[in-house]
């Protein structure tokens, strides 16, 4: 099993519409969980992080997190077509300060 | 305020040479990651490192690959000798404390050949 799991897409919407990203990880005591943007040829960009059981806001973007499923997404309201990239999930041991990452899931978002 | 700094941004070289990649961490961050990213691997943690101590090198592929890091402003991740499936995007992430935000360079794209 995977330390971090996120399904590779490609996620296409419709601009305009909300695009729901998923992440698993496997580490119970995993502490810090991160969301990162990639555009091609680019470097990983953060864009959220969350820390607590439930929901965090800033802007379009929402991240959600559910320890006791050890469960993390990301949404993306009113999508935009700059929002075509790769999102990243990554998950800190806390302790072990070990930043783990899965291998991310393209999103599309057409015109 | 300046970002993580990587060098070079790109490196081509033959199979069996000695290569070196060098990051700059921000200023005042304590933890430092190397990590290499591939089509069919994603993004892999090769070490890392708090207050200039290996914690962690378990994600180190081989004895050929190295990372030192002297002083708290500087590492560097050797390869040597190079083949040509050590090609990929080496990245540098930095970060405070522990469990917090990471920030990434631009990245070293690395090609042998």
């Amino acid at each position: 099993q995977k330390e971090v799991e996120q399904n590779s897409g490609p996620l296409s919407v419709p601009e305009g519409a909300i695009a729901s990203l998923n992440c698993t990880y496997s580490d119970r005591v995993s502490q810090s969980f991160f969301w990162y943007r990639q555009y091609s040829g680019k470097s990983p960009e953060l864009i959220m992080s969350i820390y607590s059981n439930g929901d965090k806001e800033d802007g379009r973007f929402t991240a959600q997190l559910n320890k006791a499923s050890q469960y993390v997404s990301l949404l993306i309201r009113d999508s935009q077509p700059s929002d075509s990239a790769t999102y990243l999930c990554a998950v800190n041991g806390g302790a072990t300060n070990k930043l783990i990452f899965g291998t991310g899931t393209l999103l599309a978002v057409q015109p | 305020d300046a970002g993580v700094i990587q060098s070079p941004r790109h490196e081509v070289t033959e199979m069996g040479q000695e290569v070196t990649l060098r990051c700059k961490p921000i200023s005042g961050h304590n933890s430092l990651f190397w990590y290499r990213q591939t089509m069919m691997r994603g993004l892999e943690l090769l070490i890392y490192f708090n207050n200039n101590v290996p914690i962690d090198d378990s994600g180190m592929p081989e004895d050929r690959f190295s990372a030192k890091m002297p002083n708290a402003s500087f590492s560097t991740l050797k390869i040597q000798p190079s083949e040509p499936r050590d090609s990929a995007v080496y990245f540098c992430a930095s970060s405070v404390g522990t469990g917090t935000e990471a920030f990434f360079g631009q990245g070293t794209r690395l090609t042998v050949v």
